[in-house]
């Protein structure tokens, strides 16, 4: 079965640091474009982050610029999300998703931040 | 600043018809704009339905369509069931960052 599973989500103070894994089995993410994705309670999604397939490119909603950093290990079919100097409306459900080309795939169950101030 | 705009809610009947779209601030869509439609239902993930604009997955019911419209991406529900009721969301590409639209709340009724 082709499942993605995010981890490391909790409760952090606002400035504090948190790290985001996401884990696939089913399926290898080596060929994948890898994002990251929030929702904020009650709102919509939004588009946080992307990687390419070899990590060689990376790129980043403007709202989390030069605070996030998105990373992955092919090896061991992980993605992480290096989430840094957190605010209150970094408060959400971070999700993990695949891409390649034009399509979007699989998404993980979610994992819950929520940074306190 | 780019705004990707929904119906913020639509209602349809059990069997009947339904469109949705999605718009760009930046002009007509098209599908070099990659949109996806997604399913979002209370408490779950979001699922994939419709990539490339017009492309099913291989889990999308054949009652869920998307094509270009006026400018626009659609989905189109034909012969809705109860359990459409939920979320949809539409997905376009901006050459290295993608956007989601607002999300529209499909009630079934």
């Amino acid at each position: 079965e082709v499942q993605l599973v995010e981890s490391g989500g909790g409760l952090v103070q606002a400035g504090g640091s948190l790290r985001l894994s996401c884990a696939a089995s089913g399926f290898t993410i080596s060929t994948y474009w890898m994002h990251w994705v929030r929702q904020a309670p009650g709102k919509g999604l939004v588009w946080v982050s992307r990687i390419s397939s070899d990590g060689s490119t990376t790129n980043y909603a403007d709202s989390v610029e030069g605070r996030f950093t998105i990373s992955r290990d092919n090896a061991k079919d992980r993605l992480y999300l290096q989430m840094n100097s957190l605010r209150d409306e970094d408060t959400a459900v971070y999700y993990c998703a695949s891409n390649v080309g034009s399509g979007w795939f699989n998404w993980g169950q979610g994992t819950l931040v929520t940074v306190s101030s | 600043q780019t705004v990707v705009t929904q119906e913020p809610s639509l209602t349809v009947s059990p069997g009947g018809t339904v469109t949705l779209t999605c718009a760009s601030s930046t002009g007509a869509v098209s599908s070099g704009y990659y949109p996806n439609w997604f399913q979002q239902k209370p408490g779950q993930a979001p699922r994939a339905l419709i990539y490339s604009a017009t492309n099913k997955h291989s889990w999308t019911p054949t009652r869920f369509s998307g094509s270009l419209l006026g400018g626009k991406a659609a989905l189109t529900l034909s012969g809705v069931q109860p359990e459409d009721e939920a979320e949809y969301y539409c997905l376009l590409y901006y050459g290295g960052a993608w956007m989601f639209g607002g999300g529209t709340r499909l009630t079934v009724l």
